[in-house]
C-alpha cells in the first residue's frame, strides 16, 4: 500500500486566507518530502521540498512544516489566490532510492 | 511549460491490444520516470531510466516495459492491456544532479482508456 496520504480530499478557502494542508506518512525509511501541485489536465508541478534533518522550509508564499516524531507533514500557502486552486500532493523518498510515493492528494478551491 | 513532451495525448484501446506512449525529456536532462495516475489518485511510480538501463522498478507486472533512446526520450509500452491500465501516464525528466530528488519535470501526461 501506499506509504504517504492526506488528511483531508478537499479544502475550501477563502481568498486572501491562508491554507494548510496536511499529510501523513508511516515509512520511517523516508527521508525526503515533496509538495507537488497538480492543475487540471497538467502534470504535477514541484512546488518545495525539505528534508528529514530540517522541520521547517520556506519558498515564495509557502511553508513547509515536517514532524517526524508523527511523521506529518504540512503545506502552509500565504494569502491564497485563485491560482493556487488545485490538486496538492505530497511525495516521500527513502534514503538513496529514486521513486517517489505519492499520496492520494488534497483539492484545494479557493473562493472569490 | 516543462520542456517535457509527450505523445499521443490521449488515446483508446480495447482490452489486450497493445500500446506504445513517447515522451521527449526537457533539453540537458538524461533521467526519464514513468509514473501511472488514476483517476482522482495519486501517481505511483513505474521505472525510471538513466543512460538508456532500466535502474529502478516500481510494483508493476512485466508487461508494462520501456526503453530510452541515445537522446534521452523514452517509451513506455504496455501489453496484454486490461481494464485498469485506464489512467494518465506522466513522464518526467530529471538530470544528473536532480536524479534523487523530488524536482523532476512533468510533462502534461498521456490518457489512456481501455475499453
Amino acid at each position: 500500500g501506499e506509504s504517504v496520504g492526506l488528511h483531508l480530499p478537499t479544502l475550501s478557502v477563502q481568498e486572501g486566507d491562508n491554507s494548510i494542508i496536511n499529510c501523513a506518512y508511516s515509512n520511517s525509511a523516508s527521508d525526503y518530502f515533496i509538495w507537488y501541485k497538480q492543475e487540471s489536465g497538467k502534470g504535477p508541478q514541484f512546488i518545495i521540498d525539505i528534508r528529514s534533518n530540517m522541520d521547517k522550509r520556506q519558498g515564495q508564499r509557502v511553508t513547509v512544516l515536517l514532524n517526524k516524531t508523527v511523521k506529518h507533514l504540512s503545506l502552509q500557502i500565504a494569502a491564497t489566490q485563485p491560482g493556487d486552486s488545485a490538486v496538492y500532493f505530497c511525495a516521500e523518498r527513502a534514503s538513496n532510492d529514486y521513486k517517489l510515493s505519492f499520496g492520494a492528494g488534497t483539492t484545494v478551491t479557493v473562493r472569490a | 511549460e516543462t520542456g517535457v513532451t509527450q505523445s499521443p495525448t490521449h488515446l483508446i484501446k480495447t482490452r489486450g491490444q497493445q500500446v506504445t506512449l513517447r515522451c521527449s525529456s526537457q533539453s540537458g536532462h538524461n533521467t526519464v520516470s514513468w509514473y501511472q495516475q488514476a483517476l482522482g489518485q495519486g501517481p505511483q511510480f513505474i521505472f525510471q531510466y538513466y543512460r538508456e538501463e532500466e535502474n529502478g522498478r516500481g510494483n508493476f507486472p512485466p508487461r508494462f516495459s520501456g526503453l530510452q533512446f541515445p537522446n534521452y526520450s523514452s517509451e513506455l509500452n504496455v501489453n496484454a492491456l486490461e481494464l485498469d491500465d485506464s489512467a494518465l501516464y506522466l513522464c518526467a525528466s530529471s538530470s544528473d544532479g536532480t536524479r534523487y530528488t523530488g524536482e523532476l519535470f512533468f510533462g502534461e501526461g498521456a490518457r489512456l482508456t481501455v475499453l
